[in-house]
C-alpha cells in the first residue's frame, strides 16, 4: 500500500510570509504527527492529530498550527515565517495514537522549507 | 542538558562487525522507547518499540534492550552491512501533567560502515 506522502517536497519562502504543508497518511491510519528537524536542534515534536482532534502539542510558538480532515489528511501552517523556521518538516502516521504505546509510526519523506 | 542522550555521537565500523549504540534518558514518567534509522535525506524508519515492561525487542539484525530502572537503552547491530550506514535515533515517550504525551528525541548516533 502507498506510504505517507508530503507535499510540496521543497519550498522557498520569504521572512514574514506564511506557509501550508500537506500530509496524506497511510490508508486507515488515524493519527498524524508533525516534526521539525534542523541540524542545530535535531528532531522535535510539533503536534499530533487523532480523529481530527489535536491530542498532543510540543513546545513551539502559536505561529505553528495544524489541522486534520475527516479523511485523516493533515495540514500544518506556519505564519509570519522566521529565518529559524528553515528546516525539514516531517509527518508520520500510525493506526493509533502516539500515547497508545506500541503503534508503529511511518514517516513521510519530508518537506524542505527554506526561509530567506 | 538534553533529556535523551545518545552515545557515541558517531561511529565507524567495518562491514561484518557488531556494534552497540547507547541511549540514556532522564525524562519521566516513561511511556515507551523507540529506535529509528534515518538515511540521509529520508524520513526515519521504525526499528523497535518497547514499553516500560519490556526488556528486549528484536527486528532482524537489530536488538534493542531497555533497563527502566537505570533509564538506559541500547541498540545492538549484528553483522553490520554497508546499508546500515545511517543515523540512529532514540525517542522516549513521556507523559506530562494533564495527560499530554510528548516524544522526546535524542540527537542520534551517526554510523558509518566501511567495506
Amino acid at each position: 500500500k502507498a506510504g505517507v506522502t508530503q507535499t510540496p517536497r521543497y519550498l522557498i519562502k520569504t521572512r514574514g510570509q506564511q506557509v501550508t504543508l500537506s500530509c496524506s497518511p497511510i490508508s486507515g491510519h488515524r493519527s498524524v504527527s508533525w516534526y521539525q528537524q534542523t541540524p542545530g536542534q535535531g528532531l522535535q515534536f510539533l503536534f499530533e492529530y487523532f480523529s481530527e482532534t489535536q491530542r498532543n502539542k510540543g513546545n513551539f510558538p502559536g505561529r505553528f498550527s495544524g489541522r486534520q480532515f475527516s479523511n485523516s489528511r493533515s495540514e500544518m501552517n506556519v505564519s509570519t515565517l522566521e529565518l529559524g523556521d528553515s528546516a525539514l518538516y516531517l509527518c508520520a502516521s500510525s493506526l493509533g495514537p502516539l500515547a497508545g504505546g506500541s503503534y508503529e509510526q511511518y514517516f513521510g519523506p519530508g518537506t524542505r522549507l527554506t526561509v530567506t | 542538558k538534553n533529556q535523551v542522550e545518545q552515545s557515541p555521537q558517531s561511529l565507524i565500523i567495518l562491514e561484518g562487525k557488531n556494534c552497540t549504540l547507547q541511549c540514556n534518558y532522564t525524562v519521566s514518567p516513561f511511556s515507551n522507547l523507540r529506535w529509528y534509522k534515518q538515511d540521509t535525506g529520508r524520513g526515519p524508519v521504525s526499528l523497535t518499540i518497547m514499553t516500560f515492561s519490556e526488556n528486549t525487542k528484536s527486528n532482524g539484525r537489530y536488538t534493542a534492550t531497555l533497563d527502566a530502572d537505570t533509564k538506559q537503552s541500547s541498540l545492538h547491530i549484528t553483522a553490520s552491512q554497508l546499508s546500515d550506514s545511517a543515523s540512529y535515533i532514540c525517542v522516549v515517550g513521556v507523559f506530562l501533567s494533564g495527560g499530554s504525551y510528548i516524544p522526546t528525541f535524542g540527537r542520534g548516533t551517526s554510523l558509518i560502515v566501511h567495506p
